[in-house]
């Protein structure tokens, strides 16, 4: 049902790039900013990137989120074990009247 | 350190009311800057945002499109805290609940703290 579609699964070894995509629309990505979040099984998300590019304190600088017309990337640089987790794009939706949430992305550690 | 404490049941019955409350710590309900939410995820739908209250000058609410019919957030200053109220429940409002605070009043704003979560099931 979500109108932010992001590929349901990704993997890569320790150390490597992993990047994941969050495909949107004129009525969510291209208008408004983008959020991702990190969950952790069990765990309730966690913030990850704000504002498309923005880092909270504390999370470190090998996540990077980037936006391009109606579409968001986020990159995990110097993959580690403990980023096994679903990942999740975020924005708020004119049509909708919404903040909508992207389908989600099971990140696996090989 | 803001902190969220979830309670309620966790069994409902189907055309029944869904009854969540979620107490703040290290945070004002009424504060000027932030947005109290609630958000809500199944296997079938997804992380699902539900509705949000905040407090500029007087209480506003926004509501998911979806639900609009059947839900109420309200906030409680005394106890600083705030709730949820989904009404005629079936079996699909089968989901984790959790309330959140969005770091800014503004739409679309980033969801920095979130309560626990709490699993409840619409179930006879």
């Amino acid at each position: 049902q979500s109108v932010l579609t992001q590929p349901p699964s990704a993997s890569g070894t320790p150390g490597q790039r992993v990047t994941i995509s969050c495909s949107g629309s004129s009525s969510n990505i291209r208008s408004n900013t983008v959020n991702w979040y990190q969950q952790l099984p069990g765990s309730a998300p966690k913030l990850l990137i704000y504002s498309n590019n923005q880092r909270p304190s504390g999370v470190p600088d090998r996540f990077s989120g980037s936006k391009s017309g109606t579409s968001a990337s986020l990159a995990i640089i110097g993959l580690q074990s403990e980023d096994e987790a679903d990942y999740y794009c975020a924005a708020w939706d004119d049509s909708l009247i919404g903040y909508v949430f992207g389908t989600g992305t099971k990140v696996t550690v090989l | 350190q803001v902190q969220l404490q979830q309670s309620g049941p966790g069994l409902v019955k189907p055309s029944q009311t869904l009854s969540l409350t979620c107490a703040i710590s290290g945070d004002s309900v009424s504060t000027n800057s932030a947005a109290w939410n609630w958000i809500r995820q199944s296997p079938s739908r997804g992380l699902e945002w539900l509705g949000r209250t905040y407090y500029t000058s007087k209480w506003y609410n926004d509501y998911a499109v979806s639900v609009k019919s059947r839900i109420t957030i309200n906030a409680d200053t005394s106890k600083n805290q705030f709730s949820l109220q989904l009404n005629s429940v079936t079996p699909e409002d089968t989901a984790v609940y959790y309330c959140a605070r969005a770091l800014w009043r503004r739409l679309g704003s980033p969801i920095d703290y979130w309560g626990q979560g709490t699993q409840v099931t619409v179930s006879s």
